[in-house]
C-alpha cells in the first residue's frame, strides 16, 4: 500500500514570496491533516478535511494561509506572503475517518525555510 | 485548551536497559492514545495505539494506559541505538482532533 505523498521535500523562498505544498492521502483515506512543525516542537494541526470538507481550521491563519481538496482527494496548502516564522516542515497526514480511534499516517513533508 | 505534556528531554538510557517514557493529558474524556517515533529529519511514524486501561504489548513497547489519571506511557525493552529518536505522544476523543505532545528526546549509548 503506498504511503502518504508529499512534494516537494524542501523549499527555499524569500519572506514575502508565496509557496504551494501538495499531499496525495493513502488511498481511502476520508480525513486528510495538514500540519506544521517547528524544530523541537510536536506537529501542530493547521487545517483537517473530511473528504472535500473542512473540519476544523481554527489555527490555521488564514490571512496568508489556504487550503483545498476539491475532489477529495489530493490537497494544496499554499502560504502567501510568507514570514519568517513559517519556517517549518509541513506534514501531511490521513486517516480512514476522524470518527472513532483511526490512527493517522504521515508523509514525508517538507521541510521549508524562508530567507 | 486541550493539552498533552511529556518531558522534553533528552532522556539517556544505555543500551539494553528499559526506556520509560510518560504523558499526561488535560481532557479527561479523551479516548484513544498514540506513540509516534520521529527520527531526525524524519517524519512520525506510529509504534502503538491504545485504547483501555492497562497494558499493551507490541514486541518490545509496552503501553501503558491508565484514564483515571490522565496519564500514559511508554516502555521500550532492551533498548537499542537504533531506538534513539523523539517520541511523540497523541491523543484523541472521537469526532475530534489529534492532540500532539512536544515530544520527549530519547538517546540510547552504546
Amino acid at each position: 500500500e503506498a504511503g502518504v505523498a508529499q512534494s516537494p521535500r524542501y523549499k527555499i523562498i524569500e519572506k514575502r514570496q508565496s509557496v504551494a505544498f501538495w499531499c496525495n492521502p493513502i488511498s481511502g483515506h476520508a480525513t486528510l491533516y495538514w500540519y506544521q512543525q517547528i524544530l523541537g516542537q510536536g506537529p501542530k494541526l493547521l487545517i483537517q478535511f473530511q473528504n472535500n470538507g473542512v473540519v476544523d481550521d481554527s489555527q490555521l491563519p488564514k490571512d496568508r494561509f489556504s487550503a483545498e481538496r476539491l475532489k477529495g482527494v489530493d490537497s494544496t496548502l499554499k502560504i502567501q506572503p510568507a514570514k519568517l516564522e513559517d519556517s517549518a516542515v509541513y506534514l501531511c497526514a490521513s486517516s480512514l475517518s476522524y470518527q472513532g480511534n483511526q490512527p493517522q499516517h504521515f508523509g514525508d513533508g517538507t521541510r521549508l525555510s524562508i530567507l | 485548551q486541550k493539552e498533552v505534556e511529556q518531558n522534553s528531554g533528552p532522556l539517556s538510557v544505555p543500551e539494553g536497559a528499559i526506556a520509560s517514557l510518560n504523558c499526561t493529558y488535560s481532557d479527561r474524556v479523551s479516548q484513544s492514545f498514540f506513540w509516534y517515533r520521529q527520527y531526525s529529519g524524519k517524519s512520525p511514524e506510529l509504534i502503538m495505539s491504545i485504547y483501555s486501561n492497562g497494558d499493551k504489548e507490541d514486541g518490545r513497547f509496552t503501553a501503558q494506559l491508565n484514564k483515571a489519571s490522565q496519564y500514559v506511557s511508554l516502555l521500550i525493552r532492551d533498548s537499542q541505538p537504533s531506538d534513539s529518536a523523539t517520541y511523540l505522544c497523541a491523543v484523541k476523543n472521537y469526532g475530534q482532533n489529534f492532540v500532539f505532545g512536544p515530544g520527549t528526546r530519547l538517546s540510547v549509548l552504546p
